[in-house]
C-alpha cells in the first residue's frame, strides 16, 4: 500500500527564517502530489500541486515545493517565513488506479514566533 | 463561488447510536470525497462517490457507508457508533480539469461518541 512520510512533526522557527518540509511517499508508479495547509480553525486548504511538467511548483503565499522523482519526494520550501504561516501542513499523494484517492502524510505543526 | 459545506458542523451521540453527515459539494464539481481525521490515526480516506456511483474505498469497517445524489451532494452514514469513532468527518469535492482532478475540502462535522 502506498504511504507518506513527513518527518518533521514539529517545527518552531522565527519569523523571517527559511522552511523546508520534508516530504516522501513509497508508490514507484506516475503520482500526482499535494500540499494543504490547515491554519488554526480553518479547513484544510490547498497550498500547491503538481501533476507533470516542471518538477519545481509554486502556490499560494509565497510557497513552492519541489518534485524529485529519483528520491520520491516533494518538500515544501519558503525562503522567508511569517507569523501567520503557523499551521499545520500536509503532504498528500495521489495515483492513477487508485482514483481519487488521496494518502496523507501524518502532517507537519509549524509555529513561527515573531 | 461558494466553497464546500457540510452539515452539522458539530455532533454528540453516544455508542451504538448511528449519525448521518452531510456534504454540498462546490457548484459543478461532480466527485465527493469523505476523511476521517483524527490524532491519532491522522488523515485516513473513507470513500469516493462520483455520479451516484461509489468510484473507491478506503480501508473502514462496513458501519460506514455513503451515498451521493444526482445534484452530487453526499451523505455519509456511521451505524452502531464506537468511541473509536470521534473524529473530524472532511468532504472534499472536485473537479477534472485538463485530465487534473484537484480535491477542495469543507469544513468537517465534528463527530463526539460518548
Amino acid at each position: 500500500a502506498q504511504s507518506v512520510s513527513q518527518h518533521n512533526h514539529h517545527v518552531i522557527l522565527s519569523e523571517a527564517a527559511s522552511l523546508e518540509l520534508g516530504c516522501n511517499y513509497s508508490y514507484g508508479g506516475t503520482v500526482n502530489l499535494f500540499w494543504y495547509v490547515q491554519y488554526p480553525g480553518q479547513h484544510l486548504q490547498l497550498l500547491l500541486k503538481y501533476f507533470s511538467g516542471d518538477p519545481l511548483v509554486k502556490g499560494i503565499k509565497g510557497f513552492e515545493a519541489e518534485f524529485i522523482k529519483s528520491k520520491f519526494s516533494f518538500n515544501l520550501r519558503k525562503p522567508s517565513v511569517q507569523w501567520s504561516d503557523t499551521a499545520e501542513y500536509f503532504c498528500a499523494v495521489s495515483h492513477i488506479g487508485a482514483g481519487n484517492m488521496l494518502t496523507f502524510g501524518g502532517g507537519t505543526r509549524l509555529m513561527v514566533k515573531p | 463561488k461558494a466553497g464546500v459545506t457540510q452539515t452539522p458542523r458539530y455532533l454528540i451521540k453516544t455508542r451504538g447510536q448511528q449519525v448521518t453527515l452531510s456534504c454540498s459539494p462546490i457548484s459543478g464539481h461532480r466527485s465527493v470525497s469523505w476523511y476521517q481525521q483524527t490524532p491519532g490515526q491522522g488523515l485516513q480516506f473513507l470513500f469516493e462517490y462520483f455520479s451516484e456511483t461509489q468510484r473507491n474505498k478506503g480501508n473502514f469497517p462496513g458501519r460506514f457507508s455513503g451515498r451521493q445524489f444526482s445534484n452530487s451532494r453526499s451523505e455519509m452514514n456511521v451505524s452502531t457508533l464506537e468511541l473509536g469513532d470521534s473524529a473530524l468527518y472532511l468532504c472534499a469535492s472536485s473537479l477534472v480539469i485538463a485530465g487534473e482532478e484537484t480535491q477542495y475540502f469543507g469544513p468537517g462535522t465534528r463527530l463526539l461518541v460518548l
